[in-house]
């Protein structure tokens, strides 16, 4: 059974630009969430799909947006970088149909110089 | 705002030791916590979760759980080289009304196993 995929694993930007990154859930798993993770915040909650609809956001500036396909693929988008979005984004599948526990994707680590 | 507590380490201890990993959490109604494992410039990997209080084994691994003080344990037993990581406690928050769910994590503890 495939796990979580995500692409690209790297990517270095230029401050101002813009991101996509993208995740494609466990096979069944309707539920992906995404997840930045820096040395000094740690983990941090950016939003959760389900269905295509966004149910639940971070604390995180509009710059930061996402979206979810009907085959439970996912796209977050980073506009307008900064240097402080340099991190690794981690995306997470859940089965909600069994209440089980989520899964990581590789992470896409971002480099913004 | 909900937080999550670990103590950063470095934790060391000998191989075949146990080892001991803590964690306390803020919101007293958080039902479902998780210990996952991050070895360096890798993703985090689910490694226990418990749900009820009390203790929780699965091989090597024993979760513990203690809601009334808002406390959750990783204990190794037989410490490994291949343990040495950084383990991160997390906890689940559910919308039941959005039906949605977000992890809280800690910082996470770094352990290093001398072999």
């Amino acid at each position: 059974k495939a796990g979580v995929t995500q692409t690209p694993r790297y990517l270095i930007k230029t401050r101002g630009q813009q991101v996509t990154l993208s995740c494609s859930p466990i096979s069944g798993h309707r539920s992906v969430s995404w997840y930045q993770q820096t040395p000094g915040q740690g983990l941090q909650f950016l939003f959760e799909y389900f269905s295509e609809t966004q149910r639940n956001k971070g604390n995180f500036p509009g710059r930061f947006s996402g979206r979810q396909f009907s085959n439970s693929r996912s796209e977050m988008n980073v506009s307008t970088l900064e240097l402080g979005d340099s991190a690794l984004y981690l995306c997470a599948s859940k089965n909600w149909i069994v209440n089980t526990e989520a899964f990581f994707g590789q992470g896409t680590r971002l480099t913004v110089v | 705002q909900k937080e999550v507590e670990q103590n950063s380490g470095p934790l060391s201890v000998p191989e075949g030791a146990i080892a001991s990993l803590n964690c306390t959490y803020s919101d007293r109604g958080s039902q479902s916590f998780f210990w996952y494992r991050q070895y360096s410039g890798k993703s985090p990997e689910l490694i226990m979760f418990i749900y009820s209080n009390g203790d929780k084994e699965d091989g090597r691994f024993t979760a513990q759980l203690n809601k009334a003080s808002q406390y959750v344990s990783l204990l190794i037993r037989d410490s490994q080289p291949s343990d040495s990581a950084t383990y991160l406690c997390a906890v689940e928050d559910i919308d039941s009304g959005a039906g949605s769910y977000q992890l809280t994590f800690g910082k996470g503890t770094k352990l290093s196993v001398i072999p």
